[in-house]
């Protein structure tokens, strides 16, 4: 149980051009999911925690109109990267947690832009 | 100073050894200690969650907390290849984990 899926796993883009990344609870209910930043050889940075139905919360420093987050199911959230730039280039990782303390963790997306 | 310090290794042990990774923090607000195993190009998978001081075990692995000295360990008995990963430790300060911050992890590689 606590499956949590990402699609795609990895993609490639031109610079300025928008990648949305899907995060999905397979077999619970996520009322809240978790989006991270993790470069190589550094630990996951959290981005934003997203409630179904409701506007994300972003960690301070991360840009609100540059990484769109959408959760609108309980099991679906969406990460929009718009305008990439290179330096956007990264593993994105997801997390859900239902109705236990835990959070459970996608395999992650690595994004290279062009 | 970054709130959660862990040594990154890289750290190599024969198989069958004891491994001891740890992790020290300096917000004394963090209650919650878990213990993550990242796979290259995977996303973390949960080994050991804990709260309190002490020691918990599951199978292999034990996790020891001690908040006195703000400083938390994992060890691995009976070392496996397969336990080749990257270990993460992670805190939070509420009891939803709410905002986990996590250590830099430990890369370790059992040698058979």
């Amino acid at each position: 149980g606590a499956v949590v899926s990402q699609h795609p796993s990895w993609v490639i883009c031109k610079s300025g051009t928008s990648v949305k990344i899907e995060c999905r609870s397979l077999d619970f209910q996520a009322t809240t999911m978790f989006w991270y930043r993790q470069f190589p050889k550094q630990s996951l940075m959290l981005m934003a925690t997203s409630n179904e139905g409701s506007k994300a919360t972003y960690e301070q420093g991360v840009e609100k109109d540059k990484f769109l987050i959408n959760h609108a199911s309980l099991t679906l959230s969406t990460l929009t990267v718009t305008s990439a730039h290179p330096e956007d280039s990264s593993f994105y990782i997801c997390s859900a947690r239902g109705v236990s303390d835990t959070q459970y963790f996608g395999p992650g997306t690595r994004l290279t832009v062009l | 100073q970054k709130e959660v310090e862990q040594d990154p290794g890289p750290l190599s042990v024969p198989e069958g050894a004891i491994v001891s990774l740890n992790c020290t923090y300096s917000n004394s607000a963090f209650q919650y200690f878990m213990w993550y195993r990242q796979y290259s190009r995977k996303g973390p998978e949960l080994l050991m969650y804990t709260y309190s001081s002490g020691n918990k075990e599951d199978g292999r692995f034990t996790a020891q907390v001690d908040k006195s000295s703000k400083y938390i360990s994992l060890f691995i008995r009976d070392s496996q290849p397969s336990d080749s990963a990257t270990y993460l430790c992670a805190m939070s300060a509420s009891p939803g984990n709410e905002k986990l911050t996590f250590g830099t992890g430990t890369r370790l590689t059992i040698i058979p």
